[in-house]
């Protein structure tokens, strides 16, 4: 398995609303990131976790919480999102000491 | 990480060599150049990487200066399914390194 995956491809939710992203690699990769890319813009660094802990906060606003379960999978949980939160929400991995990373499809993400 | 710059767009005939260049005057020594690109509403997808020899893979090839200020990423032939937008990112090469994307060059190629 080679790949990130991220579900749902798309969600739409309220201000109110409380959801989360999923992320999921199974390469044994022990780096995994979150970025966020608004339309036309390149992508911008939100979180870093090694080996499951927090080692890279980008100043993001505690609407966005983190979480890694285990070494495979990474969620991001919503809360009070605003309107300009819409984006496209990229998980990415990459193993110890290196190298590429590889990057998920995605999770559009849209804040009525 | 090295802050790099790129043209905002470049078009390319269909079968022609994509020639793509990125400068990063202010690379480290410890530095490499990472290029990746995206095409729409996709996630960014790896292309290739150098420290300071030129490298080839089977998608592209990468051109690094002597001084590796800056750098050219070629794409031998170029297809319709190459256009995107393409990044040249400099980092360290650690664990959890902080990938700083700039803003890219949108290649369209052209039938």
């Amino acid at each position: 398995d080679t790949e990130v995956t991220q579900t749902p491809k798309h969600l739409v939710m309220g201000m109110t609303n409380k959801k989360s992203l999923k992320c999921e690699q199974h390469m044994g990769h022990r780096a995994m990131y979150w970025y966020k890319q608004k339309a036309k813009k390149p992508p911008e660094l939100m979180f870093v976790y090694s080996y499951e802990k927090l080692s890279i906060n980008e100043s993001v606003p505690s609407r966005f919480s983190p979480e890694c379960p285990n070494s495979s999978l990474l969620n991001l949980h919503l809360h009070a999102l605003q309107p300009e939160d819409s984006a496209l929400y990229l998980c990415a991995s990459s193993q110890e000491g290196q190298t590429t990373v590889c990057f998920g499809p995605g999770t559009r993400l849209l804040v009525l | 990480d090295a802050k790099t710059t790129q043209p905002t767009s470049m078009d390319c005939a269909e079968g022609r060599a994509a020639n793509l260049p990125c400068n990063h005057s202010t690379i480290s020594g410890n530095e490499y150049v990472y290029w990746y690109r995206q095409i729409h509403s996709q996630g960014p997808q790896y292309i290739i990487h150098g420290l300071k020899n030129n490298e080839t893979n089977e998608m592209a090839s990468l051109i690094i200066t002597e001084d590796r200020k800056s750098s050219t990423l070629i794409l031998p032939h170029a297809t319709l399914r190459d256009t995107a937008v393409y990044y040249c990112i400099v980092r360290e090469n650690t664990n959890a390194g902080k990938s700083t994307f700039g803003d890219g060059t949108t290649l369209t190629v052209k039938p």
